[in-house]
């Protein structure tokens, strides 16, 4: 198993310009995260999803959009990316049920400049 | 609100000092408290999920532990390979699937 794979993980763009960051998972999770994590804040969590064609705000919403369409992939869009979204940012899923409920697994993250 | 503190930021150790993480925390009813460990320029790695307070876990030379307001990452004898960044986080009761990370704590051990 891949666990969790990220697209791209480099990536640089200039103000204004839009993007989408994919995640895929081959665990069947239920659930999926997108985080970022920049110096001194931690990780914080920006959308999430708790079910194929379904996605809920998170702590840090503004700018981004998400779309989980099937299963196993949860995409991260920038439609005018600003240099406050220069980050490392992850995604993560997790199972629903059972012991190991909730236990989140990370990706290996794709770290974005905006200049 | 739920919150996490960890404490010390960071912390330098020789190889084999033995050291604890503290990692505080408030929340409306404890779902489950997690310890990852993050390598420089990777994602989280999951260690640990405690449930209730008194549980305890163990992994190699590290082992977790639970109270009602903090949890402990106790490092026994540690190597120059534990040397990363520790991360605590909660999930509470409130109907949220969502984690709260605290800031992280940045462990160095000198051989």
């Amino acid at each position: 198993n891949a666990g969790v794979t990220q697209t791209p993980k480099f990536r640089v763009l200039k103000t204004g310009q839009s993007m989408t960051l994919l995640c895929a998972q081959d665990m069947n999770h239920e659930y999926m995260y997108w985080y970022r994590q920049d110096p001194g804040m931690g990780l914080r969590l920006i959308h999430y999803s708790v079910g194929e064609g379904t996605t809920a705000k998170g702590e840090v919403p503004d700018g981004y959009n998400v779309s989980r369409l099937k299963k196993q992939n949860f995409l991260l869009g920038l439609e005018s990316a600003a240099p406050s979204q220069t980050s490392v940012y992850f995604c993560a899923s997790s199972p629903l049920g059972g012991r190991h409920s909730y236990e989140q697994y990370f990706g290996p993250g794709t770290r974005l400049t905006v200049t | 609100e739920d919150q996490v503190t960890q404490s010390p930021e960071a912390l330098r150790l020789q190889e084999g000092e033995s050291s604890s993480l503290n990692c505080s925390y408030t929340v409306s009813g404890l779902r489950g408290l997690f310890w990852y460990r993050q390598d420089p320029g990777k994602g989280p790695e999951f260690l640990f999920t405690l449930y209730s307070a008194g549980e305890e876990k163990e992994k190699e030379r590290l082992k977790a532990t639970l109270t009602k307001k903090e949890s402990f990452l106790h490092i026994t004898a540690p190597k120059p390979e534990d040397s990363a960044t520790y991360l605590c986080a909660v999930q509470g009761q409130g109907g949220s699937e969502k984690l709260v990370f605290g800031k992280g704590m940045k462990l160095t051990v000198n051989p």
